[in-house]
């Protein structure tokens, strides 16, 4: 049973078209999140919504939008992708924004622009 | 100054080694810590939260030092399978709201 599952696993496309990928959690949790990690492997969180309302949107290009259909789905779409974008995403989610929640996360998206 | 430092290493130690990494933090009102562990390619798992009084879990030692603003992952009797990325996170907010702030992570490599 996968908890946190995202797809695509992997993404490959050129420079300036438009992709999404999709989020999906089976836990019951309230509160999703994007992270990136970039290649020098450092986390960054981007968004974070808890109960499909938009809780966290740190400072991200507006290329990045993302959706919440409901509490177990959270999916990222990006606009005009640049190379700058080639990263691993990460969707996660926790039990609410509390302070012992731990966050599970989902397998990444590795997108490569070229 | 960076929110959450780590060192990234990679510290590189024999089995049966004890190894300690620390992670300091910017902010005084970070409220709870924990270390996630992050294999190559893989995402990141948690590996234990970091209580008030320090927390045991087998081979793993986790303190908080709010004094100094650091917290402390101590791995004894190292295992080949302990090679991974040890990442600390730290929370800060209020009114029932947490944003989790991650490190870069330390690599750990453990060889025979």
């Amino acid at each position: 049973d996968t908890a946190v599952s995202q797809t695509p696993k992997y993404l490959v496309t050129q420079m300036g078209n438009d992709k999404s990928i999709k989020c999906e959690q089976n836990l019951g949790h309230d509160t999703m999140y994007w992270y990136k990690q970039d290649s020098k492997k450092f986390l960054k969180i981007m968004f974070s919504y808890n109960n499909k309302e938009l809780i966290i949107n740190e400072t991200v290009p507006n290329r990045f939008s993302p959706k919440s259909p409901d509490k177990a789905h959270l999916n990222l779409h990006i606009n005009s992708l640049e190379l700058g974008d080639s990263a691993v995403y990460f969707c996660a989610s926790s039990q609410g924004l509390g302070l012992s929640y731990e966050q599970y996360f989902g397998p990444g998206t590795r997108l490569t622009v070229t | 100054r960076k929110e959450v430092e780590q060192d990234p290493g990679p510290f590189n130690v024999p089995e049966g080694a004890t190894v300690a990494f620390n992670c300091t933090y910017s902010n005084s009102a970070s409220q709870s810590f924990f270390w996630y562990r992050q294999d190559c390619r893989k995402e990141p798992k948690l590996l234990m939260s970091v209580y008030s009084s320090g927390n045991e879990d087998g081979r793993f030692t986790a303190q908080l030092n709010r004094a100094s603003q650091y917290i402390s992952l101590l791995i004894r009797d190292s295992k080949l399978s302990d090679s991974a990325t040890y990442l600390c996170v730290v929370k800060v907010g209020g009114g029932g709201s947490y944003i989790p702030t991650f490190g870069r992570g330390t690599s750990l490599i453990v060889h025979p």
